[in-house]
């Protein structure tokens, strides 16, 4: 089973709508932690935002914002007023503190913000 | 600039053909991991390192094998190559192993193109 679902393969918004990021995880442990990526056209992966288990309290930074609920297990990634430049695939990923070594990532979402 | 330093970051190779990918992580990082993206593909968890030491493995297969130097420094050998090995792998590292919760950071990546 996938420890961390995106079901969003593909999304589409003209530049300045407002987009929202699923992200959906399981995992048995009590302590764990949360990431998204950005993978920009160019290619490289981009850390955006961390979050334990612990601490539920949505995040903002700039017109990015996250909102960690885990009685839905989901940790959602939201831009508000989309630019071009937000054009790229977006990951989601997991770590475990009891069981595990790696980290779990999602399929990633495609965006692309049509100018 | 992530700290992570992959070189090549561009490589087109023969099949059967083995090539060496290198790793530098970032500064004080223990441990080491490799994915690789295929196109159009997600992240595939090959292998991980802390300090030395192979911690966890993911789909590798038998012809690729890696290993971490005592300078910390990481190398991917990726051997008898096949069309379907062109991807674009990405080293990341973290000061502690994935349970500990730090953010993993990649390195821009080598683009590894079989013909």
């Amino acid at each position: 089973a996938q420890k961390v679902t995106q079901a969003q393969t593909e999304i589409s918004v003209v530049e300045k709508e407002d987009v929202t990021l699923d992200c959906v995880y399981e995992t048995r442990d009590t302590t764990y932690y949360l990431f998204w990526y950005k993978q920009p056209p160019s290619g490289e992966l981009v850390f955006l935002i961390r979050r334990n288990s612990f601490d539920e309290q949505n995040e903002i930074s700039g017109r990015y914002s996250w909102n960690f609920q885990k009685s839905t297990s989901s940790f959602n990634f939201t831009i508000t007023a989309s630019q071009v430049v937000d054009s790229a695939v977006y990951f989601c990923a997991l770590s475990e503190a009891n069981t595990g070594n790696q980290f779990y990532f999602g399929t990633g979402t495609s965006l692309t913000v049509i100018p | 600039d992530s700290g992570v330093t992959q070189t090549p970051k561009h490589l087109i190779t023969a099949t059967g053909q083995r090539v060496t990918l290198r790793c530098s992580p970032r500064s004080g990082d223990l441990s080491v991991y490799w994915y690789q993206q295929s196109l159009d593909q997600g992240l595939q968890f090959l292998i991980q390192y802390y300090n030395g030491e192979e911690r966890a493995k993911g789909n590798i297969l038998e012809r690729f094998s890696a290993q971490q130097f005592p300078d910390l420094h990481s190398e991917l050998n990726l051997s008898s190559l096949e069309l379907g090995d062109s991807a674009l792998y990405f080293c990341a590292s973290s000061p502690q192993p994935a349970r500990m919760g730090n953010t993993i950071y990649f390195g821009e990546g080598s683009w590894l193109t079989v013909v």
